[in-house]
């Protein structure tokens, strides 16, 4: 069974400044996605990026990017010029590739504090 | 707004009671899914419905019983909860559950309380 982990629970951040947030999973597919859910304190949890297991090439949106080693199985997410609303829980998610139903399987969780 | 609506957003119940958590989604989608969210704990998944049919039940107790009357809805009727099922309860809806882009979108949740 596919199990994602979260090491950092809380993290800290000054505005403007970078910070990475580790995950770590253990699978034995070699097809699969990645997913940095971010759940601000409304509690409505959004997608921040994603990554195809077969696409070397690590994604990026705007301010945040992945650091994606596969061999590693680890999956970090960068957040630069860190701003106030980013503070949130942010979540570390893998989905196998195919398969019927859709399973997100998550890790803990990290909660980053922004601070001014 | 993720066009995933649910309600109430706060609900407090004693252990006798029968209540139900309502879930719409207004994005087309075709499948809808239950997670429970307890603190320091992974998001679980409880129940997936695909057009309507459900997929998945992660052995989840039967004092929780889903229903999805069509895809644009769905339901999580509650009765003889016990006091370690308070958790926020979240909704979420993607286009398909088989294939590539299966983006979930997630509602703002149900915070319960079972007392």
């Amino acid at each position: 069974a596919q199990t994602v982990t979260q090491s950092q629970p809380e993290m800290s951040v000054q505005e403007a400044e970078t910070v990475t947030l580790s995950c770590t999973y253990d699978t034995s597919e070699s097809d699969y996605y990645l997913f940095w859910y971010k759940q601000p304190p409304s509690r409505q949890m959004i997608l921040v990026i994603r990554q195809e297991a077969y696409k070397q090439q690590n994604a990026t949106e705007n301010r945040f990017s992945v650091n994606f080693q596969k061999a590693a199985k680890s999956f970090s997410l960068k957040i630069s010029d860190s701003q106030l609303g980013d503070a949130a829980m942010y979540f570390c998610a893998y989905r196998s590739f195919g398969g019927a139903t859709n399973k997100l399987i998550f890790g803990t969780g990290t909660l980053l504090a922004v601070q001014p | 707004e993720t066009g995933v609506t649910q309600t109430p957003r706060h609900l407090v119940m004693g252990m006798t009671n029968k209540k139900s958590l309502k879930c719409e989604q207004h994005l087309g989608h075709n499948a809808m899914y239950w997670y429970k969210q307890s603190a320091k704990k992974p998001l679980e998944l409880m129940f997936v419905y695909n057009f309507k049919e459900q997929t998945e039940n992660n052995s989840v107790p039967s004092r929780f019983s889903p229903e999805c009357p069509n895809s644009s809805h769905l339901f999580l009727h509650l009765h003889t909860l016990q006091p370690e099922d308070s958790a926020l309860y979240l909704c979420a809806s993607s286009q398909y559950l088989e294939g590539g882009n299966n983006e979930q979108f997630f509602g703002p949740g149900t915070r319960l309380t079972v007392l």
